[in-house]
C-alpha cells in the first residue's frame, strides 16, 4: 500500500469554524489531489498540487483553501465551516498527473 | 447529460456469478481507471488503461476508444468482491479526471 494518510480520520465542528486536514505521504510523489465524497456524487476534485507551493483549484473549491510547503504535505483549509461542507474527505497521490492514484483512508467531517 | 456514465447502479448477484459492469463517456480521453471501494470506506486503484484489455486474478477490464465505452469484469464472484466499483476518465484535451458515479455491487453467498 502507498504510505499515505490523512488526519484527523473523524471530526465534529461547528458552523463559522476553521478547519485544517492534513494530508501525509512517504512516496514522494509529485502530485496530490484532495477530494470529497458525497452520497449521489462520484469524487469531486476540490484543489490539487503538481508540486511544492503548485495549486490549482478543481470543480468545487469554492470554500477551501489549500497549501503544499513540503513534498509530504498537503493540507485543505476550510476557513469558516458549513454544513454543505460535511462529507467525506480523501486524499490522493500519483507519480504523473495521469497515472495510478493511490488514495488515503479518507476523513469524515461533521459540521453542525 | 453526465460525461462518464456507469450502469449499472446497483447491481445483486449470487456467488460464482460472472459480473459485468459498464462505463461510457463521452469525450476524447488518454486513459481510463476502475477502482473499487470497499464497504469501509478505502479506495484502492484497480487498472489504468489505454486500449485493450487488461487482466489481475478474477478482474478482468477492456476498453473499446471507437465506442468510448469499457467494461469491468469479475469472473467466479465471491461475496467479498462485494464494493463501489468507480470508472474515471483522463481528459486528453487537459488531463483532468471525470469520475462516474460507481456501481454498488453486493455478492451474495
Amino acid at each position: 500500500d502507498a504510505g499515505i494518510t490523512q488526519s484527523p480520520r473523524h471530526k465534529v465542528t461547528e458552523t463559522g469554524t476553521p478547519v485544517t486536514l492534513r494530508c501525509h505521504q512517504t512516496e514522494n510523489h509529485r502530485y496530490m489531489y484532495w477530494y470529497r465524497q458525497d452520497p449521489g456524487h462520484g469524487l469531486r476534485l476540490i484543489h490539487y498540487s503538481y508540486g511544492v507551493k503548485d495549486t490549482d483549484k478543481g470543480e468545487v473549491s469554492d470554500g477551501y483553501s489549500v497549501s503544499r510547503s513540503k513534498t509530504e504535505d498537503f493540507l485543505l483549509t476550510l476557513e469558516s465551516a458549513t454544513s454543505s461542507q460535511t462529507s467525506v474527505y480523501f486524499c490522493a497521490i500519483s507519480d504523473l498527473g495521469v497515472g495510478t492514484q493511490y488514495f488515503g483512508p479518507g476523513t469524515r467531517l461533521l459540521v453542525l | 447529460k453526465n460525461e462518464v456514465e456507469q450502469s449499472p447502479q446497483n447491481l445483486t448477484a449470487q456467488e460464482g456469478e460472472f459480473i459485468t459492469i459498464n462505463c461510457s463517456y463521452s469525450v476524447g480521453i488518454s486513459a481510463l481507471h476502475w477502482l473499487q471501494q470497499h464497504p469501509g470506506g478505502g479506495i484502492v486503484s484497480l487498472f489504468m488503461l489505454s486500449s485493450g484489455k487488461k487482466k489481475h486474478g478474477r478482474l478482468i477490464a477492456t476498453i473499446n476508444i471507437q465506442e468510448k465505452h469499457s467494461s469491468l469484469h469479475i469472473t467466479a464472484s465471491h461475496p467479498r468482491d462485494s464494493a463501489v466499483y468507480i470508472c474515471a476518465v483522463v481528459v486528453d484535451s487537459n488531463y483532468q479526471l471525470i469520475w462516474g458515479a460507481g456501481t454498488k455491487l453486493i455478492i451474495k453467498p
